[in-house]
């Protein structure tokens, strides 16, 4: 999985609790990625980093945040979390100067009760 | 806006048989597209893309994409299906006018379950 590592890769939690997601990379890409895996939707993207402390939204941003204090780190944070954000998310990264080909990560399974 | 639609949601094909996953974009530029494919519990593994040139590209495992631009379509397919091909395949599209912001983002199909049967 092209250096990159998510964790936890499995977390159960109760509905209004916080979660944060982290994602590690050791390629030295530029972007990274958060999606969220939902049967019939495919993947979906949550917010997406261009840089250190550059970040904007994607397609499902509501509910979630994300900081990116360091180029290996990205955390996808769940201010209180609700059923309908129980998904798989996955991580990906991709370089400056690609097509935007990118790379995932394992992904981490979240049930929300 | 950008859209990618896979019409599969499911695809059988028997052991050593031709396969085919179908993918139709909608871009307003040039695409640049994708194709993905996870294996259980696991990430996306990049299989091949089309940026520019010549209309089949070649990519990881034997697999090859056609691009029609006529038809909007970039279709996955592979000569001899292998019972470890079974896998969930997605189709991806950009926008290939734009190099930054949220127009570069990779815009992903649902996803078409193939199963290869022994």
């Amino acid at each position: 999985d092209a250096g990159i590592t998510q964790s936890p890769r499995h977390k159960v939690t109760e509905t209004g609790t916080p979660v944060t997601l982290r994602c590690h990379q050791t390629e030295n890409h530029r972007y990274m990625y958060w999606y969220r895996q939902d049967p019939g939707h495919g993947l979906r993207l949550i917010h997406y980093s261009y840089g250190v402390k550059d970040t904007d939204k994607g397609e499902v941003s509501d509910g979630y945040s994300v900081s990116r204090s360091k180029t290996e780190d990205f955390l996808l944070t769940l201010e209180s979390a609700t059923s309908s954000q129980t998904s798989v998310y996955f991580c990906a990264i991709s370089d400056l100067n690609s097509y935007n080909e990118q790379f995932f990560g394992p992904g981490t399974r979240l049930t929300v009760l | 806006a950008q859209s990618v639609a896979q019409p599969e949601d499911q695809v059988n094909v028997a052991e050593g048989n031709p396969l085919t996953v179908k993918c139709t974009y909608s871009v307003s530029g040039n695409p640049y597209l994708f194709w993905y494919v996870q294996y259980p519990n696991r990430g996306l593994q990049f299989l091949l893309k089309y940026i520019t040139g010549d209309n089949l590209v070649k990519g990881s495992y034997g697999f090859e994409a056609e691009f029609n631009k006529s038809q909007t379509s970039f279709h996955l397919k592979k000569p001899s299906a292998l019972v470890s091909d079974s896998a969930l395949y997605f189709c991806a599209v950009r926008d290939s006018r734009f190099s930054s912001g949220s127009a570069r983002q990779l815009t992903f199909g649902s996803g078409t379950q193939l199963t290869v049967l022994p």
